[in-house]
């Protein structure tokens, strides 16, 4: 039972432009959702979260947008850059179960 | 600050043996989780520590063990290992102890190969 889907298992965007990464959850319960970046062999680093009494929150060139009622959120990176290219996972939780239910992770290439 | 600290980084071990991978937090973190990252999946959750007291718990088999000492460091155990047992193993630390987004700090993984 996957209570938090990231259905697109890579992305391909143009370097300069916007990557908009996908994340859509089963659980009506979860209060906090969080975007990590992971590049290889190095552990997942945290970016932005966002709780669920909130529709939008920005960080520079990051931004994740909620939409509870089709239970679904999205990461929207601008200007998109060579760095950026790694793999995003977003993940859930719950105030009841601090454990953190990720997604499968997109991997994002951006072409220079 | 220094941040979690995993050791080893790199170790090969054969079908049948165990392991035992050791995990420092950061410095006033109560909360330490484990999970397994193998190739084309997802984080699993293998179990979390808070206080030294297993708090949470994944669906791993029981050759899947951890502890949580007084001083917050951290130890998982797998025993009888199996060639699938093979990815990148990776703790991170928490100071949540209640409400709130659970902001986690990731060590750089151990890389686990059973040949």
């Amino acid at each position: 039972d996957q209570q938090v889907k990231q259905n697109s298992p890579s992305l391909s965007v143009q370097e300069g432009r916007i990557s908009i990464l996908n994340c859509d959850y089963t659980n009506s319960m979860f209060d906090y959702f969080l975007w990590y970046k992971k590049y290889p062999a190095e552990g997942p680093t945290f970016l932005i979260s966002i709780s669920s009494i909130k529709d939008k929150n920005e960080d520079g060139r990051f931004t994740v947008f909620l939409n509870k009622s089709a239970k679904h959120l999205s990461l929207h990176i601008v200007p998109s850059q060579p760095g950026d290219s790694a793999v995003y996972f977003c993940a859930a939780s719950s105030n009841s179960n601090y454990q953190l239910i990720w997604g499968a992770g997109t991997k994002l290439i951006i072409k220079p | 600050k220094a941040g979690v600290t995993q050791t080893p980084r790199y170790l090969i071990k054969t079908r049948g043996q165990q392991v035992t991978l050791s995990c420092s937090p950061i410095s006033g973190h109560r909360s330490v989780s484990w999970y397994q990252q193998t190739p084309g999946q997802g984080l699993q959750f293998l179990f979390e520590y808070f206080s030294e007291t297993q708090r949470n718990k994944g669906n791993f088999p029981g050759r899947f063990s951890g502890r949580q000492f007084s001083n917050s460091r951290s130890e998982m155990n797998v025993s009888t290992l199996e060639l699938g047992d093979s990815a990148l193993y990776l703790c991170a630390s928490s100071s949540l102890a209640g409400p709130g987004a659970n902001v986690l700090t990731f060590g750089a993984g151990s890389r686990l190969t059973v040949l």
